[in-house]
């Protein structure tokens, strides 16, 4: 069965960076691009960005271009999505999510979410 | 604000009908398909529509999609109370090259 496991729980220093991996299992790593997705607390779903697995292509969130980094290590199929520059803005649920099939929109399937803290 | 515009509650009483409604424009639901997803409390999202109509499999035919123009729209009939949660509708926007989603809908069973 497809899955998308997380990295743990992390708390960070206003200015500090954080790195969140997602290793995905149960299906052919390449065929499929990563999304990432946030949520603040009490909040609703921002997208973060988006990675292709099979030549590293990215399309990031305007508003996150400069501070996001999203990198895949294929030997392992693991997803990894790097943040800097933290502030109190980017605390949040963090998840990696991936199509449902090569041809439709649907996020059927999602990481368990890693949650961020930025706090001094 | 979000780019897609969702109603902030909905609420109906068990066994009824409710649907949630999903507007955008031309560069986004007017050009592309529409999911939706159900958050539950502490847990990650949930697809229950996608490309518009179709449930993913293990999705009860209770929850339905639509499309029309630049709107998109939820259905779950036979509520009940375990579908209290939050949910999302998504999809693709041309003019800013990113997925977006609509702020979200909280469905209360009353």
């Amino acid at each position: 069965q497809v899955q998308l496991v997380q990295s743990e729980t992390e708390v960070k220093k206003p200015g500090a960076s954080v790195k969140v991996s997602c290793k995905a299992s149960g299906y052919t790593f390449i065929n499929y691009g990563i999304i990432w997705v946030r949520q603040a607390p009490g909040q609703g779903l921002e997208w973060m960005g988006w990675i292709s697995t099979y030549n590293g292509n990215t399309n990031y969130a305007r508003e996150l271009q400069g501070r996001v980094t999203m990198t895949t290590d294929t030997s392992t199929s693991t997803a990894y999505m790097e943040l800097r520059s933290l502030t109190s803005d980017d605390t949040a649920v963090y998840y990696c999510a991936r199509d449902i099939l090569t041809s439709s929109r649907g996020l059927g399937y999602w990481g368990q979410g890693t949650l961020v803290t930025v706090s001094s | 604000q979000s780019v897609l515009t969702q109603p902030p509650s909905v609420s109906a009483a068990p066994g009824q009908k409710v649907t949630i409604s999903c507007s955008g424009s031309t560069s986004n639901i007017g050009n592309d398909y529409v999911s939706w997803y159900q958050q539950l409390p502490g847990t990650a999202p949930k697809l229950l529509i996608y490309d518009n109509d179709k449930r993913p499999s293990g999705i009860p035919d209770r929850f339905s999609g639509s499309k029309s123009g630049t709107s998109a729209t939820l259905g779950i009939t036979g509520l009940q109370t375990g579908d209290e949660a939050d949910y999302y509708c998504g999809t693709w926007d041309s003019s800013l090259s990113a997925r977006v989603f609509g702020g979200g809908t909280k469905l209360t069973v009353l």
